[in-house]
Order: structure tokens, then C-alpha cells, then sequence
């Protein structure tokens, strides 16, 4: 089955304590993006990559890094979260972004006390 | 920069009753423009999507989205709403010259009352 899957689902943390949330795709898609969940505000980008060591920021970057040292995989980091980044947090995947059909994950939602 | 708007955070429809959820963008270039759909706690799944081909578009579960140039508008309809499209609803669009990124509307939160 075609999935894009992220975990940890459900997680919460405290200030300045490391944390990765990991996602994975099986469908062998170049790009690969995280977005941001917050009420009224949509979904915004945090970073996305063009294909396997090719990573960009998106619109909200500060505070997150990432990784795309394999096709499939494309971590989240949080170095060192603060409450301002307890949100939902979507990884989604596409072959062909700018017409393709964007994949999600299920999101993961980090609370952060 | 390019903008998504969306008329309403919050949409009651009768059951059995026409669902309209109004969608905006702003662009100097004709884009192309994606309705996703994400029911409780679940991911967004793409219902319809234009990329320049005919102005009415039709998705899945009976929702149409027609493209409308001169109104730069995406308009989302279904002729007779159901208990199960109760969900979130967000516009999407991306620049033809962009490959790199998809700018979302701020969603809609459609109830449906039986």
C-alpha cells in the first residue's frame, strides 16, 4: 500500500529536550516536505527536498533542521523545541509537486510544556 | 508573493443542501490549483486538482471546482452535501514556473447538519 508514515503520532516534550519525528515513503517520490498545522493559519512550510542531499527552507524554518540522506526517509529535527512549535506537524511526499498530487502522513501532533 | 484565501473558517450546510467553499490566489501567473480535504485526525488527501486543462474540474465524492481566470477564484461545489464530507477543506496552489512549493489556504471547516 502507497503510504507516507510519521512517527511519533502523538508526543509531549519539555523546553530544550532533542526530539526527531521520523517519516518514511514507499512510493519513490523525489520531494518530500514538512509542513505545520495551527489553527487559521493553513499549513506551512517548514522544509522540503528536492531529491536525495537537496533540502530547502520553506516559509517557517527557524528552530527545525532536517535530513534527506536516503530517497525514502526525511526526518524532522528539533533541536531544541520551544512551546511556540507545539503544533500538528505533516510530512508529505510527491513525485511531481507543481502538478502532482501531494501524499500525506497522518501528522504527528507535538505538544511542548 | 502568491496568497490563498479562502471565504469563511467556518461553513454550516444543511444535509441534502449545495456545498460552496469560495477559494482565491493571487498570481501574476495562471496556476495551477489543488482542493485537499482532511477528515479528523487524518493526513489531507488531494478531492480534485486544475492544471490547465478544462476550467470545470471534477473530484472525487461528487465535488467540482471551476477555475475562473478573470475572478482568479477555485470555487469547490457538490450539488447535495453528506454527513461523511463533514471535514477541513484547504485550497492549494502552485506557480507553473515554481516546482518547489505548494501554498495552502487557511482551510475551511465544513459541518454538516442533519
Amino acid at each position: 500500500e502507497a503510504q507516507v508514515t510519521q512517527n511519533p503520532r502523538y508526543l509531549i516534550t519539555v523546553t530544550g529536550k532533542k526530539l526527531t519525528v521520523t517519516c518514511s515513503q514507499n512510493m519513490n517520490h523525489e520531494y518530500m516536505s514538512w509542513y505545520r498545522q495551527d489553527p487559521g493559519l493553513g499549513l506551512r512550510q517548514i522544509y522540503y527536498s528536492m531529491n536525495v542531499e537537496v533540502t530547502d527552507k520553506g516559509d517557517v524554518p527557524e528552530g527545525y533542521k532536517v535530513s534527506r540522506k536516503e530517497k525514502r526517509n526525511f526526518p524532522l529535527i528539533l533541536e531544541s523545541p520551544s512551546p511556540n512549535q507545539t503544533s500538528l506537524y505533516f510530512c508529505a511526499s510527491s513525485q511531481r509537486v507543481n502538478t502532482g498530487e501531494l501524499f500525506f502522513g497522518e501528522g504527528s501532533r507535538l505538544t511542548v510544556l | 508573493a502568491q496568497s490563498v484565501t479562502q471565504l469563511g473558517s467556518h461553513v454550516s450546510v444543511s444535509e441534502g443542501a449545495l456545498v460552496l467553499l469560495r477559494c482565491n490566489y493571487s498570481s501574476s501567473v495562471p496556476p495551477y490549483l489543488f482542493w485537499y480535504v482532511q477528515y479528523p485526525n487524518q493526513g489531507l488527501q488531494l478531492l480534485l486538482k486544475y492544471t490547465s486543462a478544462a476550467t470545470l474540474v471534477k473530484g472525487i465524492n461528487g465535488f467540482e471546482a471551476e477555475f475562473k481566470k478573470s475572478e482568479t477564484s477555485f470555487h469547490l461545489t457538490k450539488p447535495s452535501a453528506h454527513m461523511s464530507d463533514a471535514a477541513e477543506y484547504f485550497c492549494a496552489v502552485t506557480e507553473k514556473t515554481s516546482y518547489d512549493k505548494v501554498i495552502f489556504g487557511p482551510g475551511t471547516s465544513l459541518s454538516v447538519i442533519p
